[in-house]
């Protein structure tokens, strides 16, 4: 069976620390991305990544970052974090544009507050 | 980019019909997807639609997509209380990337 591995299903940080989010797909895909979902505003892309070692913004860049050193993990990294960023973040991945139905397969979500 | 819309919450009684409408702006979006997530969950896929379909049925879930009003619905028949759950549509451009454009999502409450 397919698989989204989030590493912490619930997560609770202090402002200004730095935050990991891990994310490990098991079914070689090319393509990973990071959600976050907020009540009333759906899911919004973060980043994603098509490669290893290689990373786009999406819509909601501004204080994340992401590391994709191998194919089958891509981490969220919030550098300093801050209350507005308490989130559900979701990771998901694909095969590549042209192939298949393109859809994305999701990791149970990670749940973060900041306070 | 593309725009994604939908209804934001629906109530129904079990045993009734659930249809969860969207509208979409771009045209070229190539495939188009409905799903679903329960509490505390990631997002599933119910199923999906390519753009060259009118219509898609599987077991209970019918899709019908009307390309020249861009518009995009899930019939569920014979709705359950389990089928309570936020119900995402969302769009796959024809762009280079596997990007898609998800809506805010349908919250569907299936009252016994």
């Amino acid at each position: 069976d397919v698989k989204v591995t989030q590493s912490s299903r619930y997560l609770v940080k202090r402002t200004g620390e730095k935050v990991f989010l891990e994310c490990v797909q098991d079914m070689d895909h090319e393509n990973m991305f990071w959600y976050r979902q907020d009540p009333g505003l759906g899911l919004r892309l973060i980043y994603f990544s098509y490669d290893v070692k290689m990373k786009e913004k999406g819509d909601i860049p501004e204080g994340y970052s992401v590391s994709r050193e191998k194919k089958e993990r891509f981490s969220l990294i919030l550098e300093s974090a801050s209350t507005n960023q308490t989130s559900m973040y979701l990771c998901a991945s694909s095969t590549p544009a042209g192939s298949g139905t393109g859809e994305l397969f999701f990791g149970e979500g990670s749940r973060l507050t900041v306070l | 980019g593309e725009d994604v819309e939908q209804s934001l919450f629906l109530s129904v009684r079990e045993g009734d019909s659930s249809v969860i409408n969207c509208t979409y702006t771009d045209s070229s979006s190539t495939y188009l997807y409905w799903y679903k997530q329960e509490p505390g969950a990631g997002l599933q896929l119910l199923t999906y639609i390519f753009s060259n379909m009118d219509m898609k049925q599987d077991q209970r879930l019918t899709v019908l997509l009307n390309k020249k009003d861009k518009h995009l619905s899930l019939r569920i028949a014979d709705t359950q209380t389990g089928d309570s759950a936020i119900y995402f549509c969302a769009g796959r451009m024809n762009s280079g990337y596997s990007t898609l454009t998800f809506g805010k999502g349908t919250m569907l409450l299936v009252s016994p």
